[in-house]
C-alpha cells in the first residue's frame, strides 16, 4: 500500500524557517517524481514544487521567489521542503504527492497526482 | 503560467441529481487535465486523469470530457458521498496549476 506521511509542520514566526519531510513507503520511491502542494485555510490547492526521480529536474511555483527548496533522499525514501523567509501567507497545510504518468486512450502520458499524504500544517504567525 | 477557472464556484444539488462542473484553461492544454475530489479535512483524491479516464476504483457515475481549453466533469447520479469540492488541474506544463474549485453541497 502506498503511504506518504508528512511531518515537520508547526508554528513559526515571520521570517523564520522550517523543514518539512515526507516519508514514503509501499512503492519504489526512487522511480517517481514527487511534488509539494499546499492549501491555505479555507482556500484552494496551490502547487508548490516538483522534483524528478533523480533530482535532475526541479520546478517551483513563481510565487515562491526562491524562498523554498525541494530535495529528496532516495536511500531514505524521503522528500523534503526547506522553507525560508516565511510569511503569513505561507500558512497552509502542506501535502506531498506522488506523480504518476497515466496513459490515455491515445497513448499520451498525462502526469497526475495519484497519491497524497495527509498533510502537515504550517502556521506563520508572530 | 496557465490559469484555470471553474464554474460554478458552488452548487447545491440533491441525491440522484445529474451534476455538471466546468473547467476552462487560459490556453490549449490538449487533454492534460485532471480532476480531484476533496472532502473536508481530507487530502485530495484523483478522480479523473487525462480529461476522461477513471483511475481504478472510481465509480462509473463520474465522467469527464473535453480537450483544448474547455472541460467538464459530470456526476450522473449524485450520491451522499459525492458532496465535496472538486478541483481541475493542468499538467500541460511542468508548473502545475489548479482551478479554484467547485463546492457541491446538499440542497
Amino acid at each position: 500500500e502506498v503511504q506518504l506521511v508528512e511531518s515537520g509542520g508547526g508554528l513559526v514566526k515571520p521570517g523564520g524557517s522550517l523543514r518539512l519531510s515526507c516519508a514514503a513507503s509501499g512503492f519504489t520511491f526512487s522511480t517517481y517524481t514527487m511534488n509539494w502542494v499546499r492549501q491555505a485555510p479555507g482556500k484552494g490547492l496551490e502547487w508548490v514544487s516538483s522534483i524528478s526521480s533523480r533530482s535532475n529536474y526541479i520546478f517551483y511555483a513563481d510565487s515562491l521567489k526562491g524562498r523554498f527548496t525541494i530535495s529528496r533522499d532516495n536511500a531514505k525514501n524521503s522528500l523534503y521542503l526547506q522553507m525560508n523567509s516565511l510569511r503569513a501567507e505561507d500558512t497552509a497545510i502542506y501535502y506531498c504527492a506522488r506523480m504518476d504518468d497515466y496513459s490515455d486512450s491515445s497513448g499520451q502520458f498525462v502526469p497526475s497526482l495519484a497519491y497524497w499524504g495527509q498533510g502537515t500544517l504550517v502556521t506563520v504567525s508572530a | 503560467d496557465i490559469q484555470m477557472t471553474q464554474s460554478p464556484s458552488s452548487l447545491s444539488a440533491s441525491v440522484g441529481d445529474r451534476v455538471t462542473l466546468t473547467c476552462r484553461a487560459s490556453q490549449s492544454i490538449s487533454t492534460y487535465l485532471n480532476w480531484y475530489q476533496q472532502k473536508p479535512g481530507k487530502a485530495p483524491k484523483l478522480l479523473i486523469y487525462a480529461a476522461s479516464s477513471l483511475p481504478s476504483g472510481v465509480p462509473s457515475r463520474f465522467s469527464g470530457s473535453g480537450s483544448g481549453t474547455d472541460f467538464t466533469l459530470t456526476i450522473s447520479s449524485l450520491q451522499p458521498e459525492d458532496f465535496a469540492t472538486y478541483y481541475c488541474q493542468q499538467s500541460y506544463i511542468t508548473q502545475l496549476t489548479f482551478g479554484p474549485g467547485t463546492k457541491v453541497d446538499i440542497k
